[in-house]
């Protein structure tokens, strides 16, 4: 099956650092990826589409500057957290949709990568 | 905000089969009816999905009612695995600036019992 990859799979950092966390997929090619974040029993909330080769669209009320997404490829996408903060400190997940084969326009999903700002 | 509701928690006896609904009675035309679910500090897990017809897999069965406002979700024999929160999502399949995303709820928490 399709199978996406995220890294890393957990990262602590001090408060102002810049941390980048990478989505590959790697068996199928994903000329869209999302980027989602889940707080402690908390559901996801989407925060930004990322499609290869142009600009990601971000969700109402999610920094752009804050949270920089880059899709260089047709199989990774990378979401840098800059001068993080303890507030950032989160469950971060991607998903990347299948846009070729027999699993056409589906979504699978990341292990997620938890990140702690000290 | 997601557009579908659903239970908070229900419990399953292992070996049983567990029936988890979920109401979406605004749901337009193009958009499907999924179902992922995320086992604690895990990525979603694709389980199912469908139109207006019932669907099955290995994993599961999606029974959608025929107005498509509501769905149900059958593990036909739970095991302690499938304890999970489970997400009944629906998404736009063609058009429109959403086309894609998956929103999600809150979800049931499935716990399955010995």
């Amino acid at each position: 099956g399709a199978v996406v990859s995220q890294h890393p799979s957990r990262v602590i950092c001090k408060s102002g650092t810049s941390v980048k966390i990478e989505c590959r997929s790697l068996d199928f090619q994903a000329t869209t990826m999302f980027w989602y974040r889940q707080f402690p029993k908390k559901s996801l909330m989407l925060m930004a589409t990322s499609n290869e080769g142009s600009k990601a669209t971000y969700e109402q009320g999610v920094e752009k500057d804050k949270f920089l997404i880059n899709h260089a490829s047709l199989t990774l996408s990378t979401l840098t957290v800059t001068s993080a903060h303890p507030e950032d400190s989160s469950f971060y997940i991607c998903s990347a949709r299948n846009t070729s084969g027999i699993s056409y326009n589906e979504q699978f999903f990341g292990p997620g990568t938890r990140l702690t700002v000290l | 905000d997601a557009k579908t509701t659903q239970p908070p928690s229900m419990d399953c006896a292992e070996g049983r089969a567990a029936n988890l609904p979920c109401n979406h009675s605004t749901i337009s035309g193009n958009e499907y009816v999924y179902w992922y679910r995320q086992i604690h500090s895990q990525g979603p897990q694709y389980i199912i999905h469908g139109l207006k017809n019932n669907e099955t897999n290995e994993m599961a069965s999606l029974i959608i009612t025929e107005d498509r406002k509501s769905s149900t979700l059958i593990l036909p024999h739970a095991t302690l695995r499938d304890t999970a929160v489970y997400y009944c999502i629906v998404r736009v399949e063609f058009g429109g600036t959403s086309y894609g995303k998956l929103t999600f709820g809150q979800g049931t928490i499935l716990t399955v019992h010995p």
